[in-house]
């Protein structure tokens, strides 16, 4: 069966440093996997995705993320943190042919001033 | 602007009162979906639609249901809620099937059964 991990709750990072939100997965098959933010009172955004080819993924506000297949990991970073990417960070996985995304729990990102 | 609309945002009610909460996209979208959103088990997909006239249950369908009589819409129904169906409803879409597709979410709908 599918599924998606993001083992911590909560991640606290200083304004200016580097920040980390992990994902891990598991999958048959090759994994679509993407990365969503949510900001208070809205839905869900998409931030990037992997689909294929380079590892290392860029997208929205400065993210990026990468997908190193035998850690069956997907973790999203940014260089250097800003107080308004405080937010809830949601990863998620499908498969070519699917009907159904899995979604992680969440990580909810605090960047402090 | 492209987007999905759900309706209402926000909405109280008793136990037993049937109700719907409407979804409409202008994208012209195949697929369609419903998640909730609890506190610490994340998004979890109620049910999905990948066609007017073809939709098919997700992972937690029980108590709801839905329909897909014109492409842009998929209302969510209640027939009769419980408190163990408060919670914050998602309503996306996207060009075809789940995949390599992004999904457009609606702002959400938080549902409150007493």
């Amino acid at each position: 069966a599918q599924s998606v991990a993001q083992p911590e709750d909560q991640v606290n990072v200083a304004e200016g440093n580097p920040l980390t939100v992990k994902c891990t997965y598991s999958v048959s098959g090759n994994p679509y996997l993407f990365w969503y933010v949510q900001y208070p009172n809205r839905g869900l955004q998409f931030l990037l995705k992997y689909i294929t080819g380079d590892n290392l993924v860029k997208g929205s506000y400065g993210f990026e993320a990468e997908f190193n297949k035998s850690q069956t990991s997907f973790h999203l970073k940014k260089p250097s943190a800003l107080v308004s990417d405080s937010a809830l960070y949601f990863c998620a996985v499908s498969t070519s042919g699917t009907y159904k995304y899995i979604f992680g729990t969440g990580t909810r990102l605090k960047v402090l001033a | 602007e492209a987007q999905v609309t759900q309706n209402p945002r926000y909405l109280i009610t008793v136990t037993g009162k049937k109700l719907t909460v409407t979804c409409s996209q202008n994208m012209n979208h195949e697929y369609m979906s419903w998640y909730r959103q609890d506190p610490g088990l994340g998004l979890r997909q109620i049910y999905y639609s990948m066609n007017v006239e073809v939709t098919d249950k997700g992972d937690v369908p029980e108590g709801y249901k839905v329909s897909r009589k014109e492409k842009r819409n998929f209302p969510l129904i209640l027939e009769s809620p419980s408190p163990n169906q408060t919670s914050l409803y998602f309503c996306a879409s996207s060009p075809d099937r789940a995949g390599a597709n992004v999904l457009t979410f609606g702002a959400g709908s938080r549902l409150t059964v007493l």
